[in-house]
């Protein structure tokens, strides 16, 4: 039972453009998301969270979107640079001591 | 510097070995977890621990054990019954609840069989 989803395995977009990476989830006991960044051979890091009871989170160039009633977030990153070419993993917690993960999306900014 | 040290960065195993692959965080976490990545598949939850001396099988705990003896250390040991070894795994340490402040991760151990 994949309780978290994101079903584009990779997006391609260029350099000053908007990204927008998606997610789906299934629980509506998921208090919290995350997006994490990963780069190959390295581990993920914290990108951005949301709350479930907010529907936007703003850091920088990072905007997080939930919509509670469609259970679909999404992460929209503007302006895209190359350096955000990266693995982006979605994630959910239960109220508990443990993340469930999304597959991962590989995203490439091309200059 | 806090951080979560994951050792070594890669590991090769003859078939029917079985190796231990280090972790630990000086971050003052009480959890602890153990993920393997695949390609297409995602982090996947091997085992994880909340507390010193207890620790819970996630959801592909066959073939793995875990020991929790300090709060700092957190080792998993791939045994030879784990049928498909070879992957990328990472460790990671959290406050709990989790919440909005979500995991620390190492840099990852990359095993592979040969």
């Amino acid at each position: 039972d994949q309780q978290v989803k994101q079903n584009s395995p990779s997006l391609s977009v260029q350099e000053g453009r908007i990204s927008i990476l998606n997610c789906d989830y299934t629980n509506s006991m998921f208090d919290y998301f995350l997006w994490y960044k990963k780069y190959p051979a390295e581990g993920p890091t914290f990108l951005i969270s949301i709350s479930s009871i907010k529907d936007k989170n703003e850091d920088g160039r990072f905007t997080v979107f939930l919509n509670k009633s469609a259970k679909h977030l999404s992460l929209h990153i503007v302006p895209s640079q190359p350096g955000d070419s990266a693995v982006y993993f979605c994630a959910a917690s239960d109220r508990g001591s443990r993340l469930t993960f999304g597959e991962g999306t590989q995203l490439t900014v091309n200059p | 510097d806090g951080g979560i040290t994951q050792s070594p960065k890669y590991l090769f195993r003859k078939e029917g070995q079985n190796v231990t692959l280090s972790c630990e965080q000086n971050l003052n976490h009480d959890a602890m977890y153990w993920y393997r990545q695949d390609p297409g598949q995602g982090l996947r939850l091997i085992y994880y621990s909340q507390i010193v001396n207890d620790f819970q099988k996630g959801d592909i705990a066959e073939g793995y054990s875990v020991s929790r003896e300090k709060k700092e250390s957190f080792p998993l040991t791939v045994t030879s019954a784990q049928k498909n070894p070879t992957a990328f795994y990472l460790c990671a340490s959290s406050i709990l609840p989790v919440a909005s402040h979500g995991y620390t991760f190492g840099s990852g151990t990359r095993l592979t069989v040969v």
